[in-house]
């Protein structure tokens, strides 16, 4: 693993299915996040976590949920989908607070 | 509330300069700036943490307007390989949350 790598890279849902976008990364950074990504909105804060343990909610939070459990992983679950949650969803991690953004390739998730 | 870039899009000829504006209601803590192409995850270009400094990139910098809640990004000659989506990354001031401007999308044609 080299940066920050999310899978899977796409997927297709049944509406009301359980999904977990998986974010992974290897630079040891204190802070990720979730943005999900829709044509015309640009990048919007789903969730973020400062440190190993916590956890915050964004601007758009309603229908994810996230853990933190230690300082490499910080996965995005679904409990249950909606077409509404079409998207490309990207996870970035930052090594502190006011240093730059490092993102994953991107999961183009659609929900049917 | 997110940052509000200006302007939403912009076309240029090779050769021809831009400005994006980033503008916040809200006092920022630092501003960065990411260049997102086409099917690709934003790419960082520059950081600026101090009011009225400017930082430089090849033929792009930007400037950080504290008082005016306000950072600019200036392309100048532009190169096709300019074209994607600006956005700029920030913290307001007492939180935690890092996000991004409402972007803008920058097309270079030949």
């Amino acid at each position: 693993i080299a940066g920050i790598t999310q899978a899977p890279t796409s997927q297709i849902l049944a509406a009301g299915r359980r999904m977990t976008l998986r974010c992974t990364q290897d630079m040891r950074h204190n802070a990720m996040y979730w943005y999900r990504q829709d044509l015309g909105l640009g990048l919007r804060l789903i969730h973020y976590s400062n440190t190993a343990g916590t956890t915050g909610k964004g601007e758009v939070p309603d229908g994810y949920s996230v853990s933190r459990a230690n300082t490499d992983d910080f996965p995005l679950t679904l409990a249950s989908a909606v077409p509404s949650q079409t998207s490309v969803y990207f996870c970035a991690s930052k090594r502190h607070l006011s240093t730059e953004a490092f993102f994953g390739q991107g999961t183009r998730l659609t929900v049917v | 509330q997110q940052p509000v870039q200006s302007p939403q899009a912009v076309i240029l000829r090779e050769g021809e300069d831009a400005v994006i504006n980033c503008s916040s209601s809200k006092a920022l803590y630092s501003v960065h700036w990411y260049r997102q192409k086409h099917g690709e995850a934003p790419v960082f270009l520059m950081i600026l943490l101090k009011g009225g400094e400017q930082k430089g990139h090849e033929k792009i910098s930007a400037s950080f307007n504290e008082k005016k809640q306000q950072s600019s990004l200036y392309l100048t000659a532009s190169q096709l390989s300019y074209s994607g989506t600006y956005f700029c990354g920030t913290r307001y001031s007492g939180t935690y949350k890092y996000i991004f401007g409402t972007g803008t999308r920058l097309k270079v044609l030949a």
